[in-house]
């Protein structure tokens, strides 16, 4: 039984720039949560997707976009890259009506 | 507001010590949930263990336990004999009820960094 699954481990980018990360949930789940977890702090919830909509959203600026697909992955999209914006970011499954949540590895995003 | 306050950024013991990380929450909500999880250098959070706040029973799985007090709003979690396994960074969340409806986002604390010492 496959875990959350995310892509790429690493990625670097520049200020400016648009970057794109995915997700694959746990199998059988059918919500995704992303997270932004900055060096040395906890995760912050940037929103939550859950039959191809966004349910619920955190305190994250416009630029911060996301999809679900069908097959319930996900992608987080974030425009005009920041410096602030280097973190490692978290994807994590669940059921909608069950809070327990299953995350990713993770991808861990530099901007320079 | 939700809100989960982790006062210690730091702890290091020697192995087989015991060892207990504190958390302390607020909520408006009168159902909630709080969770453990663990996060090894891997970067990967790991969950341990989901409390709701109608269960103040304490729990213990292994080395592992946790005292759940709602009259001071903390839910704490102890490592006995304690190993260099453990090292991590250990998170405490809290979910609302009310935000089911609309989602079930998870509010962490800072985290606690453990260092067990061979």
């Amino acid at each position: 039984d496959a875990g959350v699954t995310q892509s790429p481990t690493h990625l670097i980018k520049t200020r400016g720039q648009q970057v794109t990360l995915r997700c694959s949930p746990k199998s059988g789940h059918d919500t995704v949560s992303w997270y932004q977890q900055a060096l040395g702090q906890g995760p912050q919830f940037i929103f939550q997707y859950y039959e191809e909509e966004e349910r619920q959203r955190g305190n994250f600026p416009d630029r911060f976009s996301g999809h679900q697909f069908p097959n319930y992955s996900s992608e987080l999209n974030v425009n005009a890259l920041l410096l602030g914006d280097s973190a490692l970011y978290l994807c994590a499954s669940s059921l909608r009506d069950y809070n327990e949540q299953f995350f990713g590895p993770g991808t861990r995003l530099t901007v320079l | 507001a939700q809100k989960v306050t982790q006062a210690q950024t730091e702890i290091s013991v020697v192995e087989k010590e015991d060892v207990t990380l504190d958390c302390v929450y607020e909520t408006r909500d009168t159902t909630y949930y709080l969770f453990w999880y663990k996060q090894p250098p891997s970067g990967e959070l790991v969950f341990l263990i989901r409390r709701n706040s109608f269960d103040e029973q304490n729990e213990i799985s292994g080395r592992y336990s946790w005292n759940f007090q709602k009259s001071t709003s903390s839910f704490n979690f102890t490592i006995t004999a304690s190993q260099v396994v453990d090292s991590a960074v250990y998170f405490c969340a809290l979910s609302e009820e009310n935000d089911m409806e609309y989602g079930n986002k998870l509010v962490f604390g800072a985290g606690t960094i453990l260092r067990v010492k061979s």
